[in-house]
């Protein structure tokens, strides 16, 4: 049982060039979530899925776009990097039964840096 | 020079002395809360929850207090040790909504 797991761990881009973040989880959760995490703030919900299907905008979704493959899977894409999108990038999954007592399980992160 | 806002707070605690971290929430209408443990270079890592009808929950060497009246959660670690390190932040939840505080940065001096 991994748990969540995130492809690539680091990156490196070029203004300009797209990329994919890949991120799985076996836990058999409903909801997905994608994360950034900048020094001295929060974590900021970019977007999430609350289930297979659905896709939803969080708080910074600006620059990026999702796609919920099925359950296991939650990819974010970088159409065109820009510098302001240097930062670490936090999966994470929760099972969402329909209450609020739900607790977000996060993946190790990705590195992303744009030149 | 750097900004202020890129230092996050620092607690330095002597090894096998208890770590007390606060966190301030904004809403009251949260009903859930969380608190996370992140390590250098790894993701944050669930330790301990508490719902909103309760005011003190325990686990192993942490301890959670939760004053609504002030809209305050703290963190109480026993005996801390240097696998305590850590950057620990809160998390307030309002029907799926979660919002993350910055974090305190605990440093365990052996």
């Amino acid at each position: 049982n991994a748990g969540v797991t995130q492809t690539p761990k680091f990156q490196v881009l070029k203004t300009g060039q797209s990329m994919t973040l890949q991120c799985a989880q076996d836990m058999n959760h409903n909801s997905m979530y994608w994360y950034r995490q900048d020094p001295g703030m929060g974590l900021r919900l970019i977007y999430y899925s609350a289930s297979e299907g659905t896709t939803d905008k969080g708080e910074v979704p600006n620059g990026y776009n999702v796609s919920r493959l099925n359950k296991r899977e939650f990819s974010l894409r970088l159409e065109s990097a820009a510098p302001s999108q240097t930062s670490v990038y936090f999966c994470a999954s929760s099972e969402w039964s329909g209450g609020s007592t739900d607790t977000q399980y996060f993946g190790p992160g990705t590195r992303l840096t744009v030149l | 020079g750097e900004s202020v806002g890129l230092h996050l707070p620092t607690l330095s605690v002597q090894e096998g002395d208890n770590s007390i971290i606060n966190c301030a929430y904004s809403n009251s209408a949260s009903d859930y809360f969380i608190w996370y443990k992140q390590e250098s270079g790894k993701g944050p890592q669930f330790i301990i929850d508490i719902r909103s009808n309760m005011d003190k929950r325990q686990g192993q060497r942490v301890t959670v207090l939760l004053n609504k009246t002030v809209k305050h959660l703290s963190l109480q670690i026993a005996a801390t040790q240097p696998g305590d390190s850590a950057v620990y932040f809160c998390a307030e939840t309002t029907y799926q909504k979660v919002t993350f505080g910055i974090g305190t940065k605990l440093q365990v001096i052996p």
